[in-house]
């Protein structure tokens, strides 16, 4: 399958700082990415969808103004949270669609363990 | 808005087939049935997917039910390696459409 790759993996952060995490697909053109968020023992959340060169589409109690979603390229969209809290500490996760879609199966990167303390 | 069902846990023999049910009644014709898994700390891995016909990959099966409100994912000879929580998935294939994760299944493959 592809391969889609997330930055950094493990990131600690003091609380009022924000915090940069990329993704990228390696060997594929990704017109659409998603941000999920995941707690401890619990399933994978949907925060946000993006299409290169628009604007994120956010689910449902999802700040967008907190949560800056980036999708400048068909490889790469960076999720930002800005003014991070503990309460954001979270594994967050990406994934990315092919395109054209020839795939139809979604491919998810490593996570990234964002702390704030 | 998961539109599916599966059992919260499941144990399986190490060298056994492992067989993971999920129920999606409500499926509609356009949907296809996808299944991931997420090994601890982890992206969720892609395993296989299927519209109504069964599906056999290097990775596993996929017995889908001919009303199509039910099927299996087989993991044929169940490694240690294969702990993880599966996650059954039914959305529309050719769209943009994201994928919502419900509560999947946790195995545990046991020595």
């Amino acid at each position: 399958g592809a391969v889609v790759s997330q930055h950094p993996s493990r990131v600690i952060c003091k609380s009022g700082t924000s915090v940069k995490i990329e993704c990228r697909s390696l060997d594929f053109q990704a017109t659409t990415m998603f941000w999920y968020r995941q707690f401890p023992k619990q399933s994978l959340m949907l925060m946000a969808t993006s299409n290169e060169g628009s604007k994120a589409t956010y689910e449902q109690g999802v700040e967008k103004d907190k949560f800056l979603i980036n999708h400048a390229s068909l490889t790469l969209s960076t999720l930002t949270v800005t003014s991070a809290h503990p309460e954001d500490s979270s594994f967050y996760i990406c994934s990315a669609r092919a395109f054209p879609a020839g795939w139809s199966e979604a491919f998810f990167g490593q996570g990234t363990r964002l702390t704030v303390v | 808005d998961a539109k599916t069902t599966q059992p919260p846990s499941m144990d399986c023999a190490e060298g056994r087939a492992a067989n993971l049910p999920c129920n999606h009644s409500t499926i509609s014709g356009n949907e296809y049935v996808y299944w991931y898994r997420q090994i601890h700390s982890q992206g969720p891995q892609y395993i296989i997917h299927g519209l109504k016909n069964n599906e056999t990959n290097e990775m596993a099966s996929l017995i889908i039910t001919e009303d199509r409100k039910s099927s299996t994912l087989i993991l044929p000879h169940a490694t240690l390696r294969d702990t993880a929580v599966y996650y059954c998935i039914v959305r529309p294939r050719d769209t943009g459409n994201q994928f919502y994760f419900g509560t999947g299944t946790s195995l545990t493959v046991i020595p």
